[in-house]
């Protein structure tokens, strides 16, 4: 399976700090998309970066696609603690896959 | 915007009963995915469904679970003989394109229904 491996597992900040959340993959990809769960809830989509692109923004999202080592990074800048969620990489393929996850707590 | 519907968001059953969970995915949507979480733990892959057959399946999916798309609208999960350890939240998710394109669109997910299993 082609499953996202998110680092840290976990990640607490202080708000207005910035977090960066790793992901790696075993096999190609032809994108790479992250999530985002807040505790009980459905899993949002935040951002898509197709394996062309070597970086990609989104309004404080930046993510980086690194097709030669199989990672991607997540970068939330300023963040807020509306932020505090679990995020997941997903590498496109058949099964989508999800890993364990980056739990991120943004204190106030 | 358009979303994905789940109902019921918690359900209670014995162990040995069937269960049915119910998901309307988004109207223009064509694939169509169970996952399920149990609690503290990650999101796993179940099933997923385009042009009403299932196009891949996990270990998970045993024989004790099926998916139908019984009419233009709904997508349903069932399971014949819940057992305790099929206690999670069951995520039901659509997506425009399919997860092999090149282009494919991300997966959009309902809010989930809590299974309970006593």
């Amino acid at each position: 399976s082609q499953q996202g491996e998110e680092d840290p597992q976990a990640l607490s900040i202080q708000e207005g700090e910035n977090a960066t959340m790793n992901c790696s993959y075993k096999t190609s990809i032809n994108n790479l998309q992250w999530y985002r769960q807040n505790s009980g809830r459905g899993l949002v989509h935040l951002i898509l970066i197709r394996s062309n692109e070597r970086e990609k923004h989104s309004g404080r999202l930046r993510v980086t696609l690194d097709t030669s080592k199989k990672s991607s990074s997540l970068l939330i800048t300023a963040s807020r603690a509306a932020d505090t969620a679990s995020y997941f990489c997903q590498g496109g393929s058949e099964k989508l896959v999800f890993g364990k996850g980056t739990k991120l707590t943004v204190n106030p | 915007e358009p979303e994905v519907t789940q109902t019921p968001s918690h359900q209670v059953t014995q162990m040995g009963q069937e269960v049915i969970l119910r998901c309307v995915p988004i109207s223009n949507h064509l694939y169509f995915y169970w996952y399920r979480q149990i609690l503290g733990q990650k999101v796993e892959f179940l099933v997923s469904f385009y042009n009403n057959e299932i196009s891949e399946k996990s270990e998970i999916f045993d024989d004790q679970f099926s998916v139908e798309r019984p009419d233009g609208s709904n997508f349903t999960l069932k399971i014949r003989s819940t057992k305790l350890e099929d206690s999670a939240m069951y995520f039901c998710a659509s997506s425009e394109t399919g997860t092999l394109s090149s282009y494919n669109s991300p997966l959009h997910f309902g809010n989930g229904t809590r299974l309970t299993v006593t």
